[in-house]
């Protein structure tokens, strides 16, 4: 079956630090790649996606690739900010008869101090 | 535009009791999915809708949970009765194409349920 695995977190950096989370995942045919962000107090929202291999979801400055042959999808930021603290969620859809369902990693908590 | 609403925001209730979770989607939206997310977890889909037909409940406990999506827009989620392993925050989205695919998925913003 589908899954997907985040890195091991929380994560803790200083304001305009790099910040990558890893995350990879195993899945059937050719599935659709998300990264969804929950910040304190609010629901979850899509932060960037990526539908095919080689695609670069990107936006608020995080870009992510989607490499078929190591079958990760990496979010990445040049230089983090306080207001980018949150929990940051891998997730992917493919076909089949639950097609758009979203499975999703486990997070991983970010925290960026000042 | 209005987003994914749901209600109630907190729920507390003892084990063996029942409860239930009401979503209104976007307006317009074909796809509603059902998720629960326990606390240090990704969200773990329960039920798919597409209009009011069931596409994907093959990881609701259905000893114990239903859900209904009457007329294609809004749903129900219950759970009778409740377990203490059932406390979690409760999140319905939304989507607007036909079972969802790429298209992106609106989250409301849950219920948190404690289960005593």
């Amino acid at each position: 079956g589908n899954s997907v695995t985040q890195m091991e977190g929380p994560v803790t950096l200083s304001e305009e630090a790099f910040l990558t989370i890893n995350c990879t995942y195993t899945a059937t045919g050719y599935p659709s790649l998300f990264w969804y962000v929950q910040y304190p107090g609010e629901g979850l929202q899509l932060l960037l996606k990526a539908t095919k291999a080689d695609d670069k979801g990107s936006n608020k400055g995080f870009e992510a690739t989607y490499r078929k042959e190591t079958t990760s999808f990496h979010l990445e930021k040049g230089s983090v900010q306080v207001s980018d603290s949150a929990v940051y969620f891998c997730a992917l859809s493919s076909g089949g008869t639950s097609y758009g369902k979203l499975t999703f990693g486990q997070g991983t908590i970010l925290t960026v101090h000042p | 535009e209005a987003g994914v609403a749901q209600s109630p925001r907190y729920k507390i209730i003892e084990k063996r009791q029942s409860v239930a979770f009401w979503c209104n989607p976007i307006s317009g939206h074909a796809t509603l999915y059902w998720y629960q997310q326990i606390l240090g977890q990704g969200p773990k889909l329960l039920i798919q809708f597409q209009n009011n037909g069931v596409v994907d409940d093959s990881q609701l406990p259905k000893d114990r949970f239903s859900a209904e999506r009457l007329k294609g827009v809004d749903s129900t989620l219950k759970i009778q009765p409740a377990k203490l392993e059932d406390s979690a925050v409760y999140l319905c989205a939304s989507s607007l194409s036909p079972a969802g695919g790429a298209s992106e998925q609106f989250f409301g913003p849950g219920t948190r349920l404690t289960v005593l």
